[in-house]
């Protein structure tokens, strides 16, 4: 079965500092991968996407993230944070071979962004 | 594109009575999840569909919850009767699926429900 772990709850950063939300996957076929943002109050919104394409993903608002499959990891980054990327951020997996396209979501982790 | 559009934005009843929540999905989606997200239990899945067909309901907490497509394009998330536990935010999403695809889910804004 998959499964995703983020392996922060929380992470502060300061506003222009280099962002990194990490997260490791178990899965027993090729996964897609995803990042998803929530605001507080807000839906979820895709960051970007991972399938099994290029293996350094760029989304939006200036987020990347490197697939690693040695490592079973699909660590999130940004050179400089700014405040208003404060928010929760999810790292999650598709499960396996089904035609619903059932998402796996990690517990999320939240970050903060200092003035 | 006018998204997922979900409805009511907030819901506050009081406990035993019914309460409905809708979900109108993107045009040309095929797959729709209904999830419920708390502070303390997080984002579950609670049902999903393809093809107006029901693929996992193990996430229905219960049977007071119910969940249908009547079509394509719009679904219902039922509570009968309320209890105060089932007090969250529900998010409706809906992606386009082909068998060994796997799109990105797009979310609705959510219905924030309260049971008094």
């Amino acid at each position: 079965a998959q499964s995703v772990t983020q392996l922060d709850s929380h992470v502060s950063v300061s506003e222009g500092t280099p962002v990194l939300l990490r997260c490791n996957y178990s899965s027993s076929y090729s996964p897609s991968l995803f990042w998803y943002v929530q605001h507080p109050n807000k839906g979820l919104q895709l960051l970007l996407k991972y399938t099994s394409a290029a293996t350094l993903v760029k989304g939006i608002n200036g987020f990347e993230a490197e697939f690693k499959k040695s490592e079973t990891s699909f660590h999130l980054t940004k050179p400089s944070a700014h405040m208003s990327d404060a928010a929760e951020y999810f790292c999650v997996v598709t499960e396996g071979y089904n035609q619903g396209g059932k998402l796996i979501f990690g517990q999320g982790t939240e970050l903060s962004v200092k003035p | 594109d006018a998204g997922v559009i979900q409805s009511p934005r907030h819901e506050v009843t009081e406990m035993g009575q019914e309460v409905t929540l809708r979900c109108k999905l993107i045009s040309g989606h095929n797959s729709l999840f209904w999830y419920r997200q708390t502070m303390m239990r997080g984002l579950e899945l609670l049902i999903y569909f393809n093809n107006n067909v029901p693929i996992d309901d193990s996430g229905m907490p219960e049977d007071r919850f119910s969940a249908k497509m009547p079509n394509a394009s719009f679904s219902t998330l039922k509570i009968q009767p309320s209890e105060p536990r089932d007090s969250a935010v529900y998010f409706c999403a809906s992606s386009f699926n082909l068998a060994g695809t796997y799109n990105e889910q797009f979310f609705g804004p959510g219905t924030r429900l309260t049971v008094l």
